[in-house]
């Protein structure tokens, strides 16, 4: 099975700050990465497939990047809605996995 | 509008056998770039994948619980079923099934989730 390590597992954060959240595969994946936002009691949501595309109706504060078996996560400008746990998910090969989590609190 | 939703008992006693059904509207389960996924996520833990399957009958399985997971569809009813045999309190979770795009590379992506369905395993 592909490990998905993110860092860090969480983080605090105040408005207005950049944010960067890393997930290294334990092996190859190509661009064969996503990214998700959990709220408590929500449904995780889609904000990047393949890296680096955004998924249509999320902001444009989020951006993927990254290729091979490092990727990150970059919120520009954390907004209160903001706070909440993300995670990224590889689909190289099954299993899928997902990483660990990062939990963004307020600062 | 697509939407997902789950369905099935809040309760099971250890070593009983759970049936999850999620009923899927506004996309076609023949469709073969488009598949439904099993995920779940234990309280206070991270997500985890469970089980996938396609219009092709393409299943896939976690690795972990590949001996007591088996994945199906009726597409007439738009319904997935997820069964999950011998339940231990450890398997305790909301579960959450997913629609699941592919796209020409193969690449997939879970979009959008049911709301979810927490499941206790309690005597």
């Amino acid at each position: 099975d592909i490990q998905m390590t993110q860092s860090p597992s969480s983080l605090s954060a105040s408005v207005g700050d950049r944010v960067t959240i890393t997930c290294r595969a334990s092996q190859y994946i190509s661009t064969y990465l996503n990214w998700y936002q959990h709220k408590p009691g929500k449904a995780p949501k889609l904000l990047i497939y393949a890296a680096s595309s955004l998924q249509s109706g999320v902001p444009s504060k989020f951006s993927g990047s990254g290729s091979g078996a490092d990727f990150t996560l970059t919120i520009s400008s954390l907004q209160p809605e903001d706070f909440a746990t993300y995670y990224c998910q590889q689909s190289y090969s099954t299993p899928l996995t997902f990483g660990g989590g990062t939990k963004v609190e307020i600062k | 509008q697509v939407t997902l939703k789950e369905s099935g008992p809040v309760l099971v006693k250890p070593t009983e056998t759970l049936t999850l059904t999620c009923t899927v509207s506004g996309f076609s389960l023949n469709n073969p770039r488009v598949g439904v996924s099993w995920i779940r996520q234990p309280p206070g833990k991270a997500l985890q994948w469970l089980a996938h399957i396609f219009s092709n009958d393409e299943k896939s399985y976690s690795t972990s619980l590949i001996n007591r997971l088996t994945i199906s569809k009726d597409t007439s009813k738009s319904h997935v079923v997820l069964t999950v045999t011998n339940m231990d309190p450890v398997d305790t979770a909301t579960y959450y099934c997913a629609r699941i795009l592919r796209d020409a590379y193969n690449r997939d992506w879970f979009d959008p989730w049911g709301q979810g369905t927490l499941v206790t395993v309690s005597s």
